[in-house]
């Protein structure tokens, strides 16, 4: 399968659980990230990582851990979570980021839709 | 960090009509604005972007232009059509890395 998958697509978890979600690429791209989508706001960054490496930490709490053991896969691990923790959460990835990028073009996945209860 | 405030958040329109989106960024040394579409129960897609080195770009009934001195960039659709209606995204990118910061998305309706 192309493009970026995301699984699962749907998750209720109860606040003591501790859950993965997980997403693949199959583009030969070298960046990927963790968007969390809400109503209250939209897109924001959570986690980047650029060849492997995270380059990017939007001052996310600790409850919620990436991982990226290589290219292709990220995961974002997930435990004592809160209810307003609820929401889609986007995966995406890209060539490269960085200063030598020259455009950074993502290709996001469908997400991962989580209710904390 | 970077800051983004998007203008206006819903917007509705005629078929036919134009429509113009506004985003503000704080941070100078973005180099990178794009603009990502996103269809009900979708997810985003780029549909234009524009680096700082550029004053305007146009892709067919799409424009972008940016104003690097006010730190303002636009997006405008000419002759919409009920199948632009959708949220829009702008972004600009932290610093000079090209990974981008989102706005708060505007809802387009395109009444046919």
């Amino acid at each position: 399968e192309t493009g970026v998958t995301q699984t699962p697509r749907h998750l209720v978890m109860g606040m003591t659980n501790k859950k993965s979600l997980k997403c693949e690429q199959h583009l030969g791209h070298n960046a990927m990230y963790w968007y969390k989508q809400s109503a209250k706001k939209p897109l924001e960054l959570m986690f980047v990582y650029n060849f492997k490496e995270q380059t990017e930490n939007n001052s996310v709490p600790s409850r919620f851990s990436p991982e990226c053991p290589n290219s292709s896969h990220l995961f974002l691990h997930l435990h004592t979570l809160q209810p307003e923790d609820s929401a889609l959460y986007l995966c995406a990835s890209s060539q490269a980021a960085g200063a030598l990028s020259g455009a950074n073009v993502l290709t996001f996945g469908a997400g991962s839709r989580l209710t904390v209860l | 960090g970077e800051n983004v405030e998007q203008h206006p958040s819903t917007l509705s329109v005629q078929e036919g009509d134009s429509a113009v989106i506004k985003c503000t960024y704080s941070d100078s040394a973005s180099n990178y604005f794009p603009w990502y579409k996103q269809e009900l129960g979708k997810r985003p897609q780029l549909i234009i972007d524009i680096r700082s080195n550029v004053g305007e770009k146009k892709d067919q009934r799409i424009a972008v232009t940016l104003n690097k001195t006010a730190k303002h960039f636009s997006l405008h659709i000419t002759e919409t059509q009920p199948e632009d209606s959708a949220v829009y995204f702008c972004a600009a990118s932290i610093g000079g890395s090209y990974i981008p910061t989102f706005g708060r998305g505007t809802s387009l309706i395109v009444h046919p």
